[in-house]
């Protein structure tokens, strides 16, 4: 039963033009949710995360859009940059006091940012 | 500051023998996490610790066992290994409750024949 669900698993995008990556849960307890970016053969690194409380979060050219009715996330890159191409994962938390941190993930995107 | 860190880097195991994936970190985190990656899987829970003296299983602990040493380090064991536990595992850290950021290690790369 896969909660959190990455159904592209690649994209590939001109440098310049915007990069969409989806993300689709199904578990309505989760209220936070992230996006790790992750090189070959390095650990995953958080790029940017949004509360349930929230529909939009932005940092310089990542903006995450959440759409709780849908159950649906999305990561856009405005303008895409060879230095981008990453597998992209998104992860969903419980939060709450009795949180214990846990992140599910989903199965990750392959983004291609061609010069 | 170091981070997060895992070793080995590699390893090649024959089925059946046992081994321990070592990970440390230095941030004062009170949570800790192993996880596995296979292609197509994305990152799958083994264990976690949510703090120090606590181990719980994560979504697939069968055929691992795990230890939190101390609050720095959490050790994950394969006790007989088999051709089905191939893969990438990853170490991961948290210290902050509010936006659940983890912290991950560079991975170990393992191969059982």
């Amino acid at each position: 039963d896969q909660q959190v669900k990455q159904n592209s698993p690649s994209l590939s995008v001109q440098e310049g033009r915007i990069s969409i990556l989806n993300c689709d849960y199904t578990n309505s307890m989760f209220d936070y949710f992230l996006w790790y970016k992750k090189y070959p053969a390095e650990g995953p690194t958080f790029l940017i995360s949004i509360s349930s409380i929230k529909d939009k979060n932005e940092d310089g050219r990542f903006t995450v859009f959440l759409n709780k009715s849908a159950k649906h996330l999305s990561l856009h890159i405005v303008p895409s940059q060879p230095g981008d191409s990453a597998v992209y994962f998104c992860a969903a938390t419980e939060g709450g006091s009795g949180n214990t941190g846990k992140l599910i993930f989903g199965q990750g995107t392959t983004l291609q940012v061609k010069p | 500051n170091a981070g997060v860190t895992q070793t080995p880097k590699f390893q090649v195991l024959k089925t059946g023998q046992s081994m321990t994936l070592q990970c440390a970190q230095d941030m004062n985190h009170n949570s800790m996490y192993w996880y596995r990656q296979d292609p197509g899987m994305g990152l799958r829970l083994i264990y976690y610790s949510a703090s120090e003296g606590t181990t719980d299983k994560g979504e697939v602990p069968n055929g691992y066992n795990v230890s939190r040493l101390n609050k720095r380090e959490f050790s994950l064991r394969l006790e007989s290994a088999a051709p089905s536990q191939t893969s990438v595992y990853f170490c991961a850290s948290s210290g902050d409750r509010v936006n659940y950021e983890q912290y991950f290690g560079p991975g170990t790369r393992l191969t059982v024949t």
